[in-house]
């Protein structure tokens, strides 16, 4: 039973234009959102995260976006450069299941330049 | 500050064997948490350990074991080695504040198993 899901396996975006990734969930519970960026052979970086208590969070090209009613997330990047290509990751976690991050599949990003 | 380490990157191993994986958390992280990913399950949450205890456990057969020591370094064994386990071995380490806190989960760049 897939808790977070990324409906989304690829995308593929122009230069400089925005990219939408998007991201659902299923446990109501779930109070903390975050988006990881991962590139090949590399472990999942860090990027933004946003909490249950929040519609909206900012770190310069990087919003995220959460729709608590629909239970959904997205995560945009504007503008787009080709070094966001990379696969990214949604999770999710709750304090009552002590924190576990449960993940979504991943969305792989192709900036084309 | 150094990230979050992880040795050995690469391993090939015969079924039936066994592999210990280790990894080093970011200075004054105490909780360190292991993910297993495949392609097909996306990452899935082995355990958690804080203060040397586990503190928090996935799905994953006894096969699947760890231990953490008192300067928060941690090792994953995996026992009885099957072909299913051939994947990305992730860690991640996190400051680890209690009262479910919200904190944000650092990770190394993964030991890649391959069973033969």
């Amino acid at each position: 039973d897939q808790q977070v899901k990324q409906n989304s396996p690829s995308l593929s975006v122009q230069e400089g234009r925005i990219s939408i990734l998007n991201c659902d969930y299923t446990n109501s519970m779930f109070d903390y959102f975050l988006w990881y960026k991962k590139y090949p052979a590399e472990g999942p970086t860090f990027l933004i995260s946003i909490s249950s208590i929040k519609d909206k969070n900012e770190d310069g090209r990087f919003t995220v976006f959460l729709n608590k009613s629909a239970k959904h997330l997205s995560l945009h990047i504007v503008p787009s450069q080709p070094g966001d290509s990379a696969v990214y990751f949604c999770a999710a976690s709750n304090a009552g299941n002590n924190r576990k991050l449960i993940w979504g599949l991943g969305t792989s990003l192709a900036v084309n330049p | 500050k150094a990230g979050v380490t992880q040795t050995p990157r690469y391993l090939i191993k015969t079924r039936g064997q066994q592999v210990t994986l280790s990894c080093s958390p970011i200075s004054g992280h105490r909780s360190v948490s292991w993910y297993q990913q495949t392609p097909g399950q996306g990452l899935q949450f082995l355990f958690e350990y804080f203060s040397e205890t586990q503190r928090n456990k996935g799905n994953f057969p006894g096969r699947f074991s760890g231990r953490q020591f008192s300067n928060s370094r941690s090792e994953m064994n995996v026992s009885t080695l099957e072909l299913g386990d051939s994947a990305l071995y992730l860690c991640a380490s996190s400051l680890g504040l209690r009262g479910g806190s919200q904190e944000t989960q650092y990770f190394g760049p993964g030991t890649r198993l391959l069973v033969l």
